[in-house]
């Protein structure tokens, strides 16, 4: 399976600040099948993103995903006091077994 | 609207097989173009990704847990069913039964305890 990485593991901000997280693969797959989901403790998970840079219907124009080789990136732009949540990127390569990353926790 | 409702044991031994269903609203499973997984989270840790089923009975597995999962579909009762054998106390956890790619739909989840 490809593994994935994200960095940073805990990410400390402030309410209208833009971070960014970044997803490393540990092999070159389409870029077409990366997402990212947001969870809040004692949620189910939420699809932000797929296709590395497609906005999921409902989901705020601040977020936006991107691409450049094997590094993707989710960006924030404008945090909000919604957006405190822990952040996870997944590969879902359709004839491969699936892998999220180890997560990154957007805290204050 | 889809929506999907797990129900399986809240507590299994070591050893013990787990058999975990997840029934679908608002999906027919005789239809084609999706795609059931289960994802399982341990307390405080990442979400780890299990298995998936597709239209076409097509299987997919974690490597890590390959041997020791199965994944099937009931079309006439739109339901799909997870087992893992040989549970351990680490296999504790909230397991989701999810529809995504395309869409993203997700359980409420069910928290399996593993313990003697």
């Amino acid at each position: 399976d490809i593994q994935m990485t994200q960095s940073p593991s805990t990410l400390s901000a402030s309410v209208g600040d833009t971070v960014t997280i970044t997803c490393r693969a540990s092999q070159t797959f389409s870029h077409i099948w990366l997402a990212w989901f947001q969870q809040k403790p004692g949620h189910a998970p939420k699809l932000l993103i797929f296709g590395a840079s497609k906005l999921e219907t409902g989901v705020p124009s601040r977020f936006s995903g991107s691409v450049s080789g094997t590094e993707f990136t989710l960006t924030i732009n404008g945090l909000q006091p919604d957006d405190f949540a822990t952040y996870y990127c997944q590969d879902y390569n359709l004839y491969s077994p699936w892998t999220f990353g180890p997560g990154t926790k957007v805290d204050i | 609207q889809v929506t999907l409702k797990e129900s399986g044991p809240a507590l299994v031994k070591p050893t013990q097989t787990l058999t975990l269903t997840c029934t679908i609203s608002g999906l027919s499973l005789r239809t084609t173009d999706w795609r059931m997984s289960w994802v399982r989270q341990s307390p405080g840790k990442a979400l780890e990704w299990l298995a998936r089923i597709e239209w076409n009975d097509n299987a997919i597995y974690s490597s890590f847990l390959r041997t020791r999962l199965r994944i099937s579909k009931d079309t006439s009762r739109d339901q799909v069913v997870l087992t893992m054998t040989n549970m351990d106390p680490v296999d504790t956890g909230t397991y989701y039964c999810v529809r995504m790619h395309p869409y993203s739909d997700w359980g409420q989840g069910i928290l399996v305890t593993v313990s003697s």
